[in-house]
């Protein structure tokens, strides 16, 4: 597509759940990127990946938060036993490579996750 | 990554050019300032980037001073819809490529 996919774009879950967010990048872009903003806040770095490359995860705010990137294409983000705390909005971009500066994100529009 | 400061609010006249600044004093050679900004209920938009040149596009110019310790976007005719939160960041060529996000400059354009 023209742009990053996020899906869904709301979710509300019970506190204890299981989640799973999904980023559709832009085709071509190996770099992606999640991020995610609570109520009022700055946007926070979670995991990065780039092509077959390790993932820099030191951004996962507790082991309950994991990400996947299959094919070098389709990211899931999972979070395990869901808690308040983080209820925000979850935020995908890619880029081409980043080795290059002058390449900017595109953002997608965001999951917004509500726990309940 | 160098660090960016910017002033947390600024307003600005419908119509009027809106000059948003940010310092970055200890940024490096290498690094180049890259301006988002994030409309309400949005994910944040890329605006401009640049290393030492000032740069223009269709959507803003960026000033960078010859120190390169701060630099200045320019929104030469803001309309109400450039209400944002604006971002300043640096980021070195070559790196892992993750832009760190500060608070940003919200930008609120009046009538």
């Amino acid at each position: 597509g023209a742009g990053v996919s996020q899906s869904p774009s709301n979710k509300v879950t019970e506190k204890g759940k299981d989640v799973e967010l999904r980023c559709d990048p832009i085709s071509g872009h190996t770099a992606l990127y999640w991020y995610r903003q609570s109520l009022g806040q700055g946007l926070e770095f979670l995991i990065y990946f780039q092509g077959n490359s390790a993932p820099d995860k030191s951004g996962l705010p507790s082991d309950r938060f994991s990400a996947e990137r299959t094919g070098g294409s389709v990211s899931t983000l999972t979070i395990q036993r869901t808690q308040q705390e983080d209820s925000a909005v979850y935020l995908c971009a890619s880029s081409l490579s980043p080795a290059r500066a002058n390449y900017g994100y595109t953002f997608g529009s965001g999951t917004r996750l509500t726990v309940v | 990554d160098a660090k960016t400061t910017q002033p947390p609010s600024m307003d600005c006249a419908e119509g009027r050019a809106a000059n948003l600044p940010c310092n970055h004093s200890t940024i490096s050679g290498n690094e180049y300032v890259y301006w988002y900004r994030q409309i309400h209920s949005q994910g944040p938009q890329y605006i401009i980037h640049g290393l030492k040149n000032n740069e223009t596009n269709e959507m803003a110019s960026l000033i960078i001073t010859e120190d390169r310790k701060s630099s200045t976007l320019i929104l030469p005719h803001a309309t109400l819809r450039d209400t944002a939160v604006y971002y300043c960041i640096v980021r070195m060529s070559g790196n892992t490529g993750k832009l760190i996000f500060g608070q940003g400059t919200t930008l609120q354009v009046k009538p």
